[in-house]
């Protein structure tokens, strides 16, 4: 199994600023994802980071807007540029361990 | 592109009931499907995979079936416990070649009283 933990927990933040969240995980991992979750809604899936190469985005999103770090293999950052209202989410990270994904507990941001 | 449906609508039960949720999907099977459970305030938490091969698959007192001909997923909570009041999320990868990249559905959230 896998333990995940994320900075901060939560943070509220103005409008036009950046925040970076980092994901920690206490076993090495290849594969990690980050997700949001956007108030009432499922979870969507933002980008894969794997160690070692640029990390790959889902549709609707783009480096300049989530730059995303994987320096090695049990730690990353997502970084939420510009920040709008619409940015107001849950961003969690995942890791892939054979076939479970384990989940952090998320960052809640609130975007004023 | 897929889509995935759960019933959006509360599902209260009587502690000691079957909770039956249910998971459609519409485009391609997928090799695999996943439920997860989530708490609020919390990252969704891996209860069960069941892959396109297999029908049914237990845990505990939860148990999953796979109905591709259906593009179908039932998940069933029995002898339901008030500590099994969640929102439950069925989960799908995201494309036929994309191991990991999950496609989740927006949940049913369950409330088993006393």
């Amino acid at each position: 199994s896998a333990v995940i933990s994320q900075k901060p927990s939560r943070d509220i933040c103005q409008r036009g600023t950046s925040l970076t969240i980092q994901c920690q995980v206490d076993s090495q991992v290849t594969m990690m994802f980050w997700y949001r979750q956007q108030p009432g809604q499922s979870l969507t899936l933002i980008a894969t980071a794997n160690q070692g190469s640029e990390a790959t985005y889902e549709s609707g999103f783009v480096i300049d807007k989530f730059p995303i770090s994987r320096p090695n293999l049990t730690f990353s950052t997502l970084t939420v540029s510009n920040m709008s209202p619409e940015d107001s989410s849950i961003y969690l990270c995942s890791v892939l361990m054979a076939d479970t994904q384990y989940f952090g507990p998320g960052t809640r941001l609130t975007v004023l | 592109s897929q889509k995935i449906e759960q019933n959006s609508e509360a599902l209260n039960i009587q502690e000691g009931k079957t909770a039956t949720l249910t998971c459609n999907y519409t485009n391609y099977s997928p090799a695999y499907l996943q439920w997860y459970r989530q708490d609020p305030g919390r990252g969704p938490v891996f209860l069960l995979l069941i892959r396109e091969n297999e029908k049914e698959k237990r845990k505990e007192r939860l148990k999953v079936t796979f109905d591709t001909t259906l593009k179908q997923s039932l998940f069933h909570i029995t002898a339901s416990q008030p500590a099994d009041s969640a929102t439950y999320l069925c989960a799908l990868e995201r494309t036929t070649d994309s191991w990991g990249k999950l496609q989740f559905g927006a949940g049913t959230q369950v409330v088993v009283t006393p």
